[in-house]
């Protein structure tokens, strides 16, 4: 069966950095884009943006250029989040999710939780 | 791009049928017939329950269902159930390749 399982929880402070990874398993790695999704306290599930695990070409949702970057190792059937820089609104839950035909999102991670403090 | 507008909260009784509305505009809702529900309880992963604006995963109860009109797509959950109570979310793909999630509902089952 299709299976995303993330990393574990994080605490970081501020101005560091963390790198999330998701591992993919049950599919063709290489047959599925993966996206990045934060839910954030109080905030609804915003779309972080895709990785096409099959060149590692990565796309990024405007409020997410910059310090944020995705990447993959497909050995491992593996993809990550990197987050630089971190601030205390980073603090979210970050989830891998596997592209349903470029039109959603069909399976998802359990999520990581990544809380940044000073 | 903004969040799709979905209500903060609806409620209703076991055995009922509730509506929960995603509204967004020409650019995606209206645009595409790419529109996804999730359901989610906190501290689990999210579930698609409805893809493709009304197309149910296998598995998933046909008390869920889907549709759209112009802008605002719905999900109708009939027969309410206890375990229905969770965090609703919808999503539409938008230009570009691009995806737009709601803001989340909230479903209280009283």
């Amino acid at each position: 069966q299709v299976q995303l399982v993330q990393s574990g929880s994080e605490l970081k402070k501020t101005g560091a950095s963390v790198k999330v990874s998701c591992k993919a398993s049950g599919y063709s790695f290489t047959s599925y884009a993966l996206n990045w999704v934060r839910l954030a306290p109080g905030r609804g599930l915003e779309w972080m943006g895709w990785i096409d695990t099959s060149t590692g070409n990565p796309t990024y949702a405007q409020a997410f250029t910059g310090r944020f970057v995705f990447s993959s190792d497909t050995s491992v059937s593996t993809t990550y989040l990197q987050i630089g820089n971190l601030k205390a609104e980073d603090t979210a839950v970050y989830y891998c999710a596997r592209d349903h035909h470029g039109a959603g999102v069909d399976y998802w991670g359990q999520g990581t939780l990544v809380t940044v403090s000073s | 791009q903004s969040a799709l507008t979905q209500p903060a909260s609806v409620s209703g009784s076991p055995g009922q049928s509730i509506t929960i509305s995603c509204t967004g505009t020409s650019s995606d809702v209206g645009g595409y017939n790419y529109v996804s529900w999730y359901q989610h309880h906190p501290g689990r992963a999210p579930k698609l329950i409805i893809y493709d604006v009304s197309s149910r995963p296998s598995g998933v109860s046909n008390r869920f269902s889907g549709s759209k009109s112009g802008n605002t797509a719905s999900l109708s959950i009939s027969g309410l159930q206890a375990e229905d109570e969770a965090d609703y979310y919808c999503s539409s793909y938008a230009s570009s390749n691009t995806l737009l999630f709601g803001g989340g509902t909230r479903l209280t089952v009283l």
